[in-house]
């Protein structure tokens, strides 16, 4: 079955550092890849999104993720965190014939000043 | 502009009183669905529905109905609610499968 797992329920970081959010997925085939990052009182909104090709994706925001087949992974990555990056991100899945996506539970951002 | 509009946003209400959330999208998406974000759950797909007139169970479907008589709108329709269908609801559209998902603002419920 395909599952998504962000391992890390909160994270936090300096405004101005490096951020990383860790996802891997579970998927027989070549999955379909997506980021969305939730503001509070907002909807979901697209980060990027990977599908096949180049395996380094460039999403809004500054941010980017990579694809890595053999990690089962696709973590999302920016050099430098803003204040206004202070979101919850999930990570998802999409599983081919079937219509779904699967989300991950979510990785809650906080930035301090 | 491209939306997905969900009404009402926030709703209080008593167990066993008849709701619906509605979800109407401006894209002419044929794919739509619902989902319920619970705290430490992440997001869980409700009901899908392909096209018109075509829906099916996600993951988490009891308790709930929906509806799909006109390609823009998805109504999400509780019969009887109860305190444990408490959450934040997203409607969600995209154009094909595995294309990205365009989701509305969200509507918080709140059973009591």
């Amino acid at each position: 079955a395909q599952s998504v797992t962000q391992p890390d329920i909160h994270i936090t970081v300096s405004e101005g550092a490096s951020l990383e959010l860790r996802c891997n997925y579970s998927y027989g085939a070549t999955p379909y890849l997506f980021w969305y990052v939730q503001s509070p009182g907002q909807g979901l909104q697209l980060l990027l999104k990977y599908f096949s090709g180049d395996t380094l994706v460039q999403g809004i925001k500054g941010f980017e993720a990579e694809f890595k087949r053999s990690q089962s992974s696709f973590n999302l990555r920016k050099p430098s965190v803003h204040w206004s990056d202070a979101a919850e991100y999930f990570c998802a899945v999409g599983a081919s014939g079937t219509y779904k996506y699967i989300f991950g539970t979510g990785t809650r951002l906080k930035v301090l000043a | 502009e491209a939306q997905v509009t969900q009404n009402p946003r926030y709703l209080i209400t008593v167990t066993g009183k008849k709701l619906t959330v509605t979800c109407s999208q401006n894209m002419n998406h044929e794919y739509m669905s619902w989902y319920r974000q619970d705290p430490g759950l992440g997001l869980r797909q409700i009901y899908y529905s392909m096209n018109v007139e075509v829906t099916d169970k996600g993951d988490v479907p009891e308790g709930y109905k929906v509806s799909r008589k006109e390609k823009r709108n998805f109504p999400l329709i509780l019969e009887s609610p109860s305190p444990n269908q408490t959450s934040l609801y997203f409607c969600a559209s995209r154009k094909w499968e595995n294309t990205e998902a365009f989701f509305g603002q969200g509507t918080r419920l709140t059973v009591v």
